[in-house]
């Protein structure tokens, strides 16, 4: 139990639509990293937020942007969807300055059609 | 570009053996390494970080080295059990941040 919670667990989508991740942290983690699993392989870092401000961007495009909240949740939102995009999205949070683990939800698992 | 390895075939053994699984980068420095957990279907879990000063980490059964020479870190699990199978995911990191670098899993089954 990571205290880390995302919804929804599963969702399906077609191309072209747009899509909201949401997840809530452990109160304390003031920093919180999305990441993107492809079936098969590893996660993939998205981005990272900090106190609100993205402060570290993986290889995405734009029409993957989020929020982060003072109340410890975040969003991932994805616009035009495309096929490439059906994955696991992961949402780990930790506290800034803490080298050590990242606290993983389970998952949001994304199908585009 | 930055690469990380891992045994892409999926490992099998006995109960009672120890694992050992392999994790290897190129073009990269990291602060450290980190050994999750996945489940399928769920999310990784922390397993042991090790710092590259750190050339050994024990945890309970589990025991991680680094070699910032050879660019490699192993990870044993001794007197394995089947509850012991999933996924084991090597990564990467290089700042105080929650950006860190994976590699693409192992999957290990341990056979009763």
């Amino acid at each position: 139990e990571t205290g880390v919670t995302q919804s929804p667990t599963h969702l399906i989508k077609t191309r072209g639509q747009q899509v909201t991740l949401r997840c809530s942290s452990q109160s304390g983690h003031n920093t919180v990293s999305w990441y993107q699993q492809a079936l098969g392989q590893g996660p993939q870092f998205i981005f990272q937020y900090y106190r609100e401000e993205e402060n570290g961007r993986g290889n995405f495009p734009p029409r993957f942007s989020g929020l982060q909240f003072p109340n410890y949740s975040s969003e991932l939102n994805v616009n035009a969807l495309e096929l490439d995009d059906s994955a696991l999205y992961l949402c780990a949070s930790t506290y800034a300055g803490h080298t050590g683990e990242l606290f993983f939800g389970e998952g949001s698992r994304l199908t585009v059609l | 570009s930055q690469k990380i390895e891992q045994n892409s075939e999926a490992l099998n053994i006995q109960e009672g053996k120890t694992a050992t699984l392999t994790c290897n980068y190129t073009n990269y420095s990291p602060a450290y390494l980190q050994w999750y957990r996945q489940d399928p279907g769920r999310g990784p879990v922390f397993l042991l970080l090790i710092r590259e000063n750190e050339k050994e980490k024990r945890k309970e059964r589990l025991k991680v080295t680094f070699d910032t020479t050879l660019k490699q870190s192993l990870f044993h699990i001794t007197a394995s059990q089947p509850a012991d199978s999933a996924t084991y995911l090597c990564a990467l990191g290089s700042s105080n941040t929650g950006k860190l670098i994976f590699g693409q899993g192992t999957t290990l089954q341990v056979k009763p």
